[in-house]
């Protein structure tokens, strides 16, 4: 297992558009973030799936957002109707209990360019 | 909702000085947590520290909890070129629920 994978790792695309970006965690991880960061600031929570199951999305998101994670394995998240402020990095992150609470391991993530 | 600030926003050291940054959060951490991110990369997890006044050692780096669980040091000894990158402190609340907060992030550069 190499670590966590997201694809694609740029994505240009124009405003109206809708967008999927793929997440892989490590294999035995059954904690799934995800997370968007902008230039110069700190990760900003979007939304967390243990195994199958979200737990919780941030009130920021909006119903545009879309995350699933159907078999408990890999997970997607879609937005709909791209918006130039959806311009950003978005990362995704994996967690097991067993390795220590809450201890994220990230993937490179997915840029997106709304134009 | 939680909030946790961190300063400086910025720091510019000379090699050899050393640097600390600051965490503090809203409300009560269960644990804190400390990623480093280079320039053009994505946090990596660095340590994490879970009892009330607990100290950590990693060579240079000395990480701290308060005894409130609300706030959190980094501190940097010598620094070097290498140290370069944002350092964000993260934590869940201690609600019982696993949504991982991040700070606002102190970035530090490394003048040769």
């Amino acid at each position: 297992d190499t670590g966590v994978s997201q694809d694609p790792r740029h994505k240009i695309t124009k405003r109206g558009q809708n967008v999927t970006f793929r997440c892989d965690p490590i294999s035995e991880h059954n904690r799934l973030y995800w997370y968007r960061q902008t230039l110069g600031q700190g990760p900003e929570f979007l939304t967390y799936f243990q195994n199958e199951a979200q737990l919780e999305k941030s009130r920021l998101l909006s119903d545009r957002f879309s995350a699933e994670r159907p078999k408990g394995s890999f997970s997607t998240l879609e937005i709909q109707r791209t918006e130039q402020g959806d311009s950003a990095m978005y990362l995704c992150a994996s967690s097991d209990r067993a390795s220590g609470a809450n201890v994220l391991t990230f993937g490179a993530g997915s840029r997106l360019t709304v134009l | 909702g939680q909030q946790v600030m961190q300063i400086p926003q910025y720091q510019h050291v000379q090699e050899g000085e050393d640097f600390t940054t600051y965490c503090n959060s809203s409300t009560t951490l269960s644990n804190i947590q400390w990623y480093k991110q280079r320039p053009g990369g994505h946090p990596v997890f660095l340590i994490q520290l879970v009892k009330s006044g607990e100290v950590k050692k990693q060579k240079r780096l000395t990480f701290q909890f308060g005894e409130a669980k609300k706030n959190s040091s980094l501190h940097i000894t010598a620094t070097q070129t290498t140290d370069v990158g944002t350092y964000f402190c993260a934590g869940p609340n201690s609600g019982g629920y696993q949504k991982v907060t991040f700070g606002t992030g102190t970035k530090l550069q490394v003048i040769p």
